[in-house]
């Protein structure tokens, strides 16, 4: 199947800092990517959808101005966390998906563990 | 709006045993159903898909039957191993849009 890099799988910063993770589909244009977080022993919640040259579509609760999205070619959208705390800790996945329709696959990257200290 | 629900974890079966982990959806018109699979410290790989009712997903030992008369995907394997030990999500998608997951189910195989 299609590939989704995403990158780091791991970071660790300080209170206060910014962190970009970047999801790059490696071998197909990815016409959609979703952001996802999971927290510890719990499924995975939907942060936002970003189309290809257009603003992110943030969830209910989700601080656009905190995660910031940007999907700027069909091969790469980079989530940064800004000012970062310790409740960020999380595990983020990005999945990509390519065109509509019931039979599109969602590929999804490695994840990214982000631990705030 | 979707929702899907699956058993709570977490499962712990005995090598070569049979396995199911029951998920059921809530959805209008015809979703498509996966099941996708968490193995420690990875992402997601999906494990199989189902498209329409009575289709039957397969992969690896796995299987699962869209029933829409029971709204229902259970994920099934005649005899688990232990490299099987993950965290299974059962997830719907309408038309494209994003997936809507189930809170995921936890299988510990044990030799």
């Amino acid at each position: 199947g299609a590939v989704v890099s995403q990158h780091p799988s791991r970071v660790i910063c300080k209170s206060g800092t910014s962190v970009k993770i970047e999801c790059r589909s490696l071998d197909f244009q990815a016409t959609t990517m979703f952001w996802y977080r999971q927290f510890p022993k719990q499924s995975l919640m939907l942060m936002a959808t970003s189309n290809e040259g257009s603003k992110a579509t943030y969830e209910q609760g989700v601080e656009k101005d905190k995660f910031l999205i940007n999907h700027a070619s069909l091969t790469l959208s980079t989530l940064t966390v800004t000012s970062a705390h310790p409740e960020d800790s999380s595990f983020y996945i990005c999945s990509a998906r390519t065109g509509g329709g019931l039979n599109t696959e969602a590929f999804f990257g490695q994840g990214t563990r982000l631990t705030v200290v | 709006g979707n929702s899907v629900t699956q058993m709570e974890g977490p499962v712990t079966l005995s090598e070569e045993a049979f396995l199911t982990i029951n998920c059921t959806y809530t959805a209008t018109g015809y979703p498509s159903l996966f099941w996708y699979v968490q193995y420690p410290g990875e992402g997601l790989q999906l494990l199989l898909k189902a498209t329409k009712a009575d289709d039957k997903g397969s992969n690896k030992g796995f299987e699962a039957t869209y029933r829409k008369e029971t709204t229902s995907f259970h994920l099934e394997k005649g005899s688990v191993q232990v490299s099987d030990s993950a965290v299974y999500f059962c997830a719907l998608s309408k038309a494209g849009n994003m997936l809507t997951f189930g809170g995921g189910t936890r299988l510990m195989v044990k030799p």
